[in-house]
């Protein structure tokens, strides 16, 4: 079936660094790849998406690229805050379907002030 | 705007038990969802409802049931709880606006089967 790959699950970087967390899916039919954030006790939200016909995308420290070819996708985040501490979802839209999500298993980013 | 709102906040069941979790949105939204969140596990879709009158299982659906009632209410029936479905529970709803399929989320149910 569908599945979306995480890496890593764990992320510690100093305030001020770089953020990297990339995501592979397998459904070549997705065409829709959002992120979501979730802070400690609180619901997932929406922070940035991208589509297939798009390979960047860019709001303010934090952009999305995508490589169809390849089936990956990655968020970077600059200039880390302590704010960003979260754990980030990836998700992908199933056999083309964009109101359908599967989610990668998460990352639990940590910016050490 | 109440945006989606979920209830129970927490519920604490024996095996066997059945309940019903509540989701509503004032967002005349047309898609609605229910997802499971385990540690390690993420988000795990168990059913949507991509239009009123319509459902459709996800990745996890045994041991459960929907009901779309109206455009606003979609409700998830754990018809014998087991231990397995402790977790915490989001309903979303989500609509195209666009290129984009925004899923907004509700506060989430913490439920604990014993």
């Amino acid at each position: 079936g569908e599945n979306v790959e995480q890496h890593p699950s764990t992320l510690s970087v100093q305030e001020g660094d770089s953020a990297v967390i990339k995501c592979t899916y397998s459904d070549s039919a997705s065409n829709y790849f959002p992120w979501y954030k979730q802070e400690l006790g609180k619901r997932p939200q929406l922070i940035i998406d991208i589509r297939s016909n798009v390979g960047e995308k860019k709001d303010q420290r934090i952009a999305v690229t995508l490589n169809k070819t390849a089936k990956h996708f990655s968020l970077h985040i600059t200039e880390t805050q302590p704010e960003d501490s979260a754990v980030y979802f990836c998700a992908a839209s199933i056999r083309g379907a964009t109101n359908k999500l599967i989610f990668g298993t998460g990352t639990l980013l940590a910016v050490q002030p | 705007n109440a945006g989606v709102t979920q209830t129970p906040k927490f519920q604490v069941l024996k095996t066997g038990q059945s309940m019903t979790l509540q989701c509503a949105q004032d967002m005349n939204h047309n898609s609605m969802y229910w997802y499971r969140q385990d540690p390690g596990m993420g988000l795990r879709l168990i059913y949507y409802s991509a239009s009123e009158g319509t459902t459709d299982k996800g990745e996890v659906p045994n041991g459960y049931n929907v009901s779309r009632l109206n455009k606003r209410e979609f409700s998830l029936r754990l018809e014998s709880a087991a231990p397995s479905q402790t977790s915490v529970y989001f309903c979303a709803s989500s609509d195209f606006s666009g290129s984009r399929n925004e899923q907004f989320f509700g506060p989430g149910t913490r439920l604990t089967v014993l």
